[in-house]
This record gives C-alpha cells, structure tokens and sequence, in this order.
C-alpha cells in the first residue's frame, strides 16, 4: 500500500503543452510538497502545502500552479511546456513535529 | 541561513570496506538533519535522521551518522560496503523552528560506487 503516490511515472510532451501531475498520499499527513530534481540530481523544494493553504511558493514560473483539493492530495498543473521544465519531480509529505518526510517515486517529465 | 556541503561528488570504495560520506551543514537554528539514499531512477528513501537527541544516530542497512556541532559536520559511515549500496546520497537540513518543519535543503549528492 503506497504511502505516497504520484502518476504518471513517466511523461514525455511536445513544448507548448499544457500537463498535470498527481500525487496522493494516505499517511495523514498535513503537509505536502513538490520538489524538482534537474538533470544534475540537485532538489530543490518548489511549493508547500499544509492542510490545502499555500505555504512555500519559491521562485517558480507562474506556469507551474498546484492545486491541493484536501489534504491527501497536492497535484501541479503546467502550462505552455518548455525544454526547460524537463526534470523529475517529486512529490513528499510530512507531519508536524514528525521530523522526515515521506517521498513518492518520482515523475520523470520530458519535453521535446 | 541553511546550507549543506557534501563535500564529494563521487565516492568508490570495494565491496567489503567502510564507507564515508562527508557532509557540512550551516544553520542559524538547531537543525534537524537527515542522509536519503537515491537508487538509479527510483525515489527517495530515509536512511536516518538528527532531531537533537542521540548524536550518534543509526539508520537503516548498516549506516550511521555523527552529529559533530564543533565541526558543524554529519558524515555518513557503514563499516563494510555491499554492492547494494551503490547509489547517490544526499545530506538534508531542516530548520527546527521550536519543533516545527522547514523544507528541506538538500546538498548536490554523493554518488557511491561499490566495486566488486
């Protein structure tokens, strides 16, 4: 049973594309987050969600919005696709005064 | 500010000898501190964490880490390598703001090689 869960896996799309990508997690947790990793492995956090309100919003293109219907669920929405954005993204999750997060496996997104 | 150091890229040692990862943390708050292990194209995995407890921690599959606030250092160290530790690693601070969460700050990552 995963505890976080992201689709797709992997998503290869034309520039200029609009595309989403989902993650659920059924941990209970009250935080959620999506983080990039570029071609060099380097993370970086992207958004911050706790209890479906914004929390971290770093300096990301408005092209990218999530979207938290409730708190098991933070998908991100991309507008006009660029070579760019090509990257894995990954969603996390965690619980105040837990320390650790919880990742899902990843979606490998490719524009070309 | 919160920074971390991993201060190699790339890491090869045999099959059967210790391993060490070097990370460097610099935080203005008490900082938790975590090592995650990245297999080839999978996600990402806790191996252990620094909450202010225990420095020395032990996390999963043999490995442990010093918190060392002198050095402002958290290495990473199992005593004997397996094939199955060939991966990347990534050192992690959190800020502890009076208990609750940050995000977290990943370092560059250290690719471990295990030769047989």
């Amino acid at each position: 049973d995963t505890a976080v869960s992201q689709t797709p896996k992997y998503l290869v799309t034309q520039m200029g594309n609009d595309k989403s990508i989902k993650c659920e997690q059924n941990l209970g947790h009250d935080t959620m987050y999506w983080y990039k990793q570029d071609s060099k492995k380097f993370l970086k956090i992207m958004f911050s969600y706790n209890n479906k309100e914004l929390i971290i919003n770093e300096t990301v293109p408005n092209r990218f919005s999530p979207k938290s219907p409730d708190k098991a669920h933070l998908n991100l929405h991309i507008n006009s696709l660029e070579l760019g954005d090509s990257a894995v993204y990954f969603c996390a999750s965690s619980q105040i005064d837990q320390y650790g997060y919880t990742f899902g496996s990843g979606t490998r997104l490719t524009v070309v | 500010a919160q920074s971390v150091t991993q201060l190699d890229s790339h890491v090869s040692v045999s099959e059967g000898t210790p391993v060490l990862l070097r990370c460097n943390y610099s935080s203005s708050y008490s900082p938790s501190l975590f090592w995650y292990v990245q297999h080839p194209n999978k996600g990402l995995q806790l191996l252990l964490k620094y909450t202010s407890a225990a420095t020395l921690v032990k996390g999963i599959n043999g490995f442990e880490a010093e918190f060392k606030k002198s050095e402002t250092s958290f290495h990473l160290t199992k005593p004997s390598a397996h094939m199955s530790d060939a991966a990347e690693y990534f050192c992690v601070v959190s800020p502890n703001y009076g208990g609750s969460q940050g995000n977290l700050i990943f370092g560059k990552g250290t690719k471990l090689s295990v030769k047989p």
